[in-house]
């Protein structure tokens, strides 16, 4: 695709409900990122694949979140027993190399706003 | 370990006025410096970005920032404000160019545009 997309764009989930939240990033990126955006906060790291292999999840706030990317591609991130303190955007961004340089750029999708009642 | 202050979580201007938003930032190492935009409900583009070379950065939409190492600086400026910059602004530092060790983001400054 042109960009990264991410679905479900809004997401209402009760306290306890488990969420999965799909990224798609532009196709050939090497690598991935997942962001927690809190209300008028930055986003905050969360994890970082490198194709298939998630090489830092050092930003996962708890047990309860869980990130995939089994084929190098399409990454799914995981909230298990969601609480209200869960509620953000999500955000995911991709760049085409894994390292930096003059040519790295992450590319941000729009997001997954998820809210916890 | 790294770090972005953005001073000012607010910052009204007239149009047409000059616009400022400061970012001071630390690394441990040599950085690696970004300017996002976040229009509502829409995810970050990137405005501009510093890594090696010229200290002056021209970016999209008539924005510039100057690295100022001995300040620890990366302020981002544009001559002369327009209502479409009204957005939400966040600069960012990364040790690896947004690879391997991704971003870390200031708080973000809301920019008002008066007419």
């Amino acid at each position: 695709g042109a960009g990264v997309s991410q679905s479900p764009r809004y997401k209402v989930a009760k306290r306890g409900q488990d969420v999965a939240l799909r990224c798609d990033p532009i196709s050939g990126h090497v690598s991935l990122f997942w962001y927690q955006q809190a209300l008028g906060q930055g986003p905050e790291f969360l994890t970082y694949f490198q194709n298939e292999a998630q090489l830092d999840k050092s930003g996962l706030p708890s047990d309860r979140f869980f990130a995939e990317r089994p084929e190098g591609s399409v990454s799914t991130l995981k909230i298990q027993r969601t609480q209200q303190e869960d509620s953000a955007v999500y955000l995911c961004a991709s760049s085409p190399r894994t390292t930096g340089g003059m040519n790295t750029e992450a590319f941000f999708g729009q997001g997954t706003r998820l809210t916890v009642v | 370990a790294q770090s972005v202050t953005q001073l000012g979580s607010h910052v009204s201007v007239s149009e047409g006025a000059l616009v400022l938003l400061r970012c001071n930032y630390s690394s441990s190492v040599p950085p690696y410096l970004f300017w996002y935009v976040q229009y509502p409900n829409q995810g970050l583009q990137l405005l501009l970005k510093y890594t090696t070379g010229a200290t002056l950065v021209k970016g999209i939409n008539g924005f510039e920032a100057e690295f100022k190492k001995s300040e620890t600086s990366f302020h981002l400026t544009k001559p002369s404000a327009h209502m479409s910059d009204a957005a939400e602004y966040f600069c960012a530092v990364s040790e690896s160019g947004g690879g391997a060790d991704g971003l870390t983001f200031g708080k973000g400054t809301h920019l008002i545009i008066q007419p």
